[in-house]
């Protein structure tokens, strides 16, 4: 059964750069796309971006210039990196992974598995 | 911009039925994107709980089901339980913006 671990610093200061990793065991990253997601205190949740294991990725337009994804195969990872960060960067961050739907395209894909969060907090 | 609307709170006694909406329009539902939908339970991550409008995964009870009219969807509990007491959240894509994925705003079920 695949699990999800995001890893990384819980607090970061404002204007710096905030990076986590996501370790998947009990599976590969290939052959998936690839979710984070943030979830400020008390509020909804929010899509970031999505990577496919090759690496191409796809971002939310609002946080496009300052997010960057990567995957490590041989490592089994997914990182994300989201730079010069403010006070409303803080959230828990979610990794997930996007669901093969057979006979519909990517875009149409689904959260199946998830992380259990880390929480960020972006303060001096 | 483009959203899906989802009313913030809803409630029901335990054994009832409640039904959460969720409202899109012709860049995400309208554009013949699908509807997911997830439960997230106090202090957890969420979890999938609805597919492609309609579709339970293996080990989700039949007491959650979902449903499409026009470019809503709708997710319904029936026998309402306590355990059921969570956020749920919709989710597809838009087509505007250069295309991303979207989640709803989330509704607050509540059992009395």
């Amino acid at each position: 059964q695949v699990q999800l671990q995001e890893s990384g610093p819980g607090l970061v200061k404002p204007s710096e750069t905030l990076s986590l990793t996501c370790s998947v065991s009990g599976g590969s990253i290939s052959g998936y796309y690839w979710s984070w997601i943030r979830q400020p205190p008390g509020k909804g949740l929010e899509w970031i971006g999505d990577i496919y294991y090759r690496g191409s990725a796809n971002y939310i337009p609002s946080l496009k210039t300052r997010v960057t994804m990567s995957v490590d195969t041989s490592k089994n990872q997914v990182s994300l990196k989201l730079s010069s960060v403010t006070a409303a960067d803080t959230a828990i961050y979610y990794c997930a992974r996007l669901e093969f739907w057979s006979g519909y395209p990517p875009k149409n894909y689904y959260l199946g598995v998830w992380g259990k969060g880390t929480t960020v907090i972006v303060s001096s | 911009q483009s959203v899906l609307t989802q009313p913030p709170s809803v409630s029901g006694a335990p054994g009832q039925r409640v039904t959460i909406s969720c409202t899109g329009d012709s860049s995400n539902i309208g554009a013949g994107h699908e509807i997911h939908w997830y439960q997230q339970l106090p202090g957890t991550a969420p979890k999938l709980l609805i597919y492609g409008f309609f579709n339970r995964p293996s080990g989700v009870p039949d007491r959650f089901s979902g449903s499409k009219s026009g470019t809503s969807a709708s997710l319904a509990i029936t026998g309402l339980r306590a355990e059921d007491e969570a956020d749920y959240y919709c989710q597809s894509y838009d087509s505007s913006l250069s295309g991303s994925r979207l989640f709803g705003g989330g509704t607050r079920v509540t059992v009395l």
